[in-house]
């Protein structure tokens, strides 16, 4: 596709419920990103793949954050139990290859209120 | 780790002044720095980009400049103009991006 992109844009979970956040990179792009972004902060990075492989989970928060890209090219998060503190903008970005200094590019956020 | 450090917080500039944005970061293995601009429930838009390679570059109206022995990095936009007003997001990268704090930019017509 022409850029990357994320569904649902908006998502209202009641607290307890689980949610999976899908994200489709920029075709033929090899890396995949997943930041968290709360309100008036910077993105937080959450976990990296290159193809199908988790290459970094380091910055999920918790067990209940789960990520998978299981063919190399379209990638879930989920989230199970989410609490109130899960509420943010889960931001996808993808780059063309797996070295580093590769633009990366950002979907528009699947923004997640937990109530 | 990386660890940005971006400063100001918040700027405020008369429309056709210079804004500068400052920003430190930790590991000497970062190589790559981006900038990327973000609008109110926009995704984050990338502005300009330096590498490791290079002291200084601009495009157009912004430009950036990079000091690797300090690790610092800074962000110009000459001539600003409304349309400038944003946050705006320094990064470091080495595979992965660690971002400033960000800086709200608001500028006055």
């Amino acid at each position: 596709g022409a850029g990357v992109s994320q569904s649902p844009r908006y998502k209202v979970a009641k607290r307890g419920q689980d949610v999976a956040l899908r994200c489709d990179p920029i075709s033929g792009h090899v890396s995949l990103f997943w930041y968290q972004q709360a309100l008036g902060q910077g993105p937080e990075f959450l976990t990296y793949f290159q193809n199908e492989a988790q290459l970094d989970k380091s910055g999920l928060p918790s067990d209940r954050f789960f990520a998978e890209r299981p063919e190399g090219s379209v990638s879930t998060l989920k989230i199970q139990r989410t609490q109130q503190e899960d509420s943010a903008v889960y931001l996808c970005a993808s780059s063309l290859t797996g070295g580093d200094g590769n633009t990366i590019y950002f979907g528009e956020g699947s923004w997640l209120t937990v109530v | 780790g990386e660890n940005v450090e971006q400063h100001p917080s918040t700027l405020s500039v008369q429309e056709g002044d210079s804004a500068v944005i400052k920003c430190t970061y930790s590991d000497s293995a970062s190589n790559y720095f981006p900038w990327y601009k973000q609008e109110l429930g926009k995704r984050p838009q990338l502005i300009i980009d330096i590498r490791s390679n290079v002291g200084e570059k601009k495009d157009q109206r912004i430009a950036v400049t990079l000091n690797k022995t300090a690790k610092h990095f800074s962000l110009h936009i000459t001539e600003t103009q409304p349309e400038d007003s944003a946050v705006y997001f320094c990064a470091a990268n080495d595979y992965k991006l660690s971002f400033g704090a960000g800086t709200t930019v608001t500028v006055r017509a």
